[in-house]
């Protein structure tokens, strides 16, 4: 199994609340990534950070900011929810080789904004 | 264009049947490539790797043909247990990766 933990799991808020959704993995990748799906749909990029203090937005325009300041941990910060944000937000991690492919992800986060 | 294509089905398969996926991939940039299995509402799960001279794993086998940009999974001998999305991945630009939208395998007993 990976090591790679996502909270919450399901998160129901109003529109304009701010929201931050955390990532963790103690495998020291150096690789972390999030991605965005909508039900029956493919996962979109959203942000990703190749190391400690790197981030750069995916190829799917997001309003979401991201952080790295630890290599485990990369969270995920949402200023103003509004009901467009809804979907699954999904954080990865791999070790960095890129014949390797392999991709840890988190369970998700599924987001609810009403 | 989207990065990868495939068809999402679904595929409706009985058990014991051999059932075929393909994708194709539009930048001729992508390095590597993956099949992913996504069962409903979890995370994607990394399958296998494709290479260019095939490869096989059990009952899967995959193939990629970059002069053409398409890679095909099989699966031989279909399991109840098979049932799930397949997610069709190519790799580029230094570890980033695109993701299809995914065919939907049903194997019905």
């Amino acid at each position: 199994e990976a090591d790679i933990y996502q909270t919450p799991r399901y998160l129901v808020i109003g529109t304009g609340k701010k929201i931050t959704l955390e990532c963790s993995q103690t495998m020291g990748h150096d690789k972390m990534y999030w991605y965005q799906q909508d039900p029956g749909m493919e996962l979109h990029l959203i942000h990703y950070s190749y190391g400690v203090n790197s981030t750069e937005k995916g190829d799917l325009s997001s309003e979401s900011t991201v952080s790295r300041i630890r290599t485990e941990h990369f969270p995920l910060t949402l200023e103003s929810a509004r009901p467009s944000h809804t979907s699954q937000y999904l954080c990865a991690s791999s070790e960095g080789q890129a014949d390797t492919g392999e991709l840890f992800f988190g369970e998700g986060s599924r987001l609810t904004v009403l | 264009r989207k990065e990868v294509e495939q068809d999402p089905g679904p595929f409706n398969v009985p058990e014991g049947a051999t059932v075929a996926f393909n994708c194709t991939y539009s930048n001729s940039a992508s390095q590597s490539f993956f099949w992913y299995r996504q069962d409903c509402r979890k995370e994607p799960k990394l399958l296998m790797s494709v290479y260019s001279s095939g490869n096989e794993d059990g009952r899967f086998t995959a193939q990629l043909n970059r002069a053409s940009q398409y890679i095909s999974l099989l699966i031989r001998d279909s399991k109840l247990s098979d049932s799930a999305t397949y997610l069709c991945v190519v790799n580029r630009d230094f570890n980033k990766f695109y993701f299809g939208s995914g065919t939907k395998l049903n194997v019905k007993p």
